[in-house]
């Protein structure tokens, strides 16, 4: 069976400070992956996606990157954070045959 | 371009009363429909789906929702909550022929009291 998984769950950063957050699948090959932000009371805001190695699209402006140098390993990175990146970070993947996403325990980023 | 809205940002309820949560999406174009269910300080987790065929469509803990293509909606239901379904709930639609990237709604949280 598959299973997603992301580290670490959470993290404190101050603000400047570099960042970055992996999810790793198991189970399948060639996902789709998927970089969602999720704010205190908000929905999810989709960062990056991915449709294979080194394939990234951005679909909002940050000063937040996204990597994919295997095919199933997911890397978010910051080199400067700001307070507004706080927020629980959520990896997600979808097989090439499904329309539903799965997606990963979380990661709880505070910029302090 | 499609959107999604969940009327209710947040339904209290007591438990083993029924319950209804509301989604309404707008598409040009056919959509498949999706349910999410979030507990607290986890991951989203698929609750159900509509794809085709059959306008309602049941998950294994009791909820159902029902695509109502007319209304442009995708309610789910529950007839008797358990203070274990406390949790956020999103809607999502993709529409079909795209990049099958869902859009999501903004959550509805349903808090079951005992």
């Amino acid at each position: 069976s598959q299973t997603i998984h992301q580290w670490p769950a959470t993290l404190v950063q101050p603000v400047g400070s570099p960042l970055s957050l992996e999810c790793t699948v198991e189970g399948t090959s060639n996902p789709n992956l998927y970089w969602y932000r999720q704010a205190a009371g908000r929905g999810l805001q989709l960062l990056f996606y991915s449709v294979g190695i080194g394939q990234i699209s951005s679909e909002v402006p940050q000063n937040l990157s996204a990597s994919r140098p295997q095919d199933r390993q997911f890397i978010l990175s910051s080199k400067k954070l700001l307070l507004s990146d706080s927020g629980f970070y959520l990896c997600a993947w979808r097989g090439n045959r499904g329309y539903e996403q799965y997606f990963g325990p979380g990661t709880r980023l505070t910029v302090t | 371009a499609q959107s999604v809205t969940q009327l209710d940002s947040q339904v209290p309820v007591f438990e083993e009363a029924p319950v209804e949560l509301r989604c309404n999406y707008s598409s040009s174009v056919s959509v498949y429909l999706f349910w999410y269910v979030q507990y607290p300080n986890q991951g989203l987790q698929l609750l159900l789906k509509y794809l085709s065929g059959s306008t309602l469509v049941e998950s294994i803990n009791g909820f159902e929702a029902e695509f109502n293509k007319s209304q442009t909606s995708f309610h789910l239901r529950k007839p008797s909550v358990h203070i274990s379904d406390t949790a956020e709930y999103f809607c999502a639609v993709i529409r079909s022929g795209g990049s099958y990237i869902p859009t999501f709604g903004r959550g509805t949280s349903l808090i079951v009291h005992p």
